[in-house]
């Protein structure tokens, strides 16, 4: 069955380390997605993605980075962690604008410490 | 800019009550709106959707009622179960495509 993984699903670092999040679908799904869930904020956008080659920017994009080197993956970059990024991530995919429902991975709980 | 408010949470209820969660939405143009819902431990899953207004989305016993008079979109169902204790999330998707999520809501069904 076509699915959506996230790896790892909890990680502990520390500030100022590099840390990326791997996101792989197997859905050939041309939309990818990365969401931040915190309490009381719902989940807010930090990077998408619709196609390989091509990245945006998101609500909460600061101190994040993604690339799409092909479709099936989007890995999210913390560039220098931040206690602040503390939180769980979800990516998500989407075949195209027009098909709306967005299928979920099922999320890495990040701690920096 | 877009976006969604949604009821304050936590929600208990008995097995077999009436279940309903507020949700409200700002946006330009006509947003398509969706429930999502999510299970302990779990990602996201759509639920239930509606494309344009007074469309009716339903899945599982679950109802909403896309009103743009309104501009609401309110969770609904007849007779909870204790297997519908989950986090739920309304959302639209609004300008450029892009998903806005709600704050969430968390129910608690009890025997």
């Amino acid at each position: 069955d076509a699915e959506i993984t996230q790896s790892p699903r909890h990680k502990i670092t520390e500030t100022g380390r590099q840390v990326t999040l791997a996101c792989h679908q197997t859905w050939n799904h041309n939309n990818m997605f990365w969401y931040r869930q915190d309490l009381g904020h719902g989940l807010r956008l930090i990077h998408y993605s619709y196609g390989v080659q091509d990245t945006n920017k998101g609500e909460v994009s600061d101190g994040y980075s993604v690339s799409r080197s092909n479709t099936e993956d989007l890995p999210l970059t913390l560039e220098s962690a931040a206690s602040s990024q503390t939180s769980v991530y979800f990516c998500a995919s989407s075949l195209d604008p027009d098909q709306e429902t967005q299928y979920f991975g099922p999320g890495t709980r990040l701690l920096v410490l | 800019g877009d976006s969604v408010t949604q009821m304050e949470g936590p929600v208990t209820l008995s097995e077999e009550a009436f279940l309903t969660i507020n949700c409200t939405y700002t946006a330009t143009g006509y947003p398509s709106l969706f429930w999502y819902v999510q299970y302990p431990g779990e990602g996201l899953q759509l639920l239930l959707k509606a494309t344009k207004a007074d469309d009716k989305g339903s899945n599982k016993g679950f109802e909403a009622t896309y009103r743009k008079e309104t501009t609401s979109f309110h969770l609904e169902k007849g007779s909870v179960q204790v297997s519908d204790s989950a986090v739920y999330f309304c959302a639209l998707r609004g300008t450029g495509n892009q998903f806005y999520f709600g704050t969430g809501t968390s129910l608690t069904v009890i025997p």
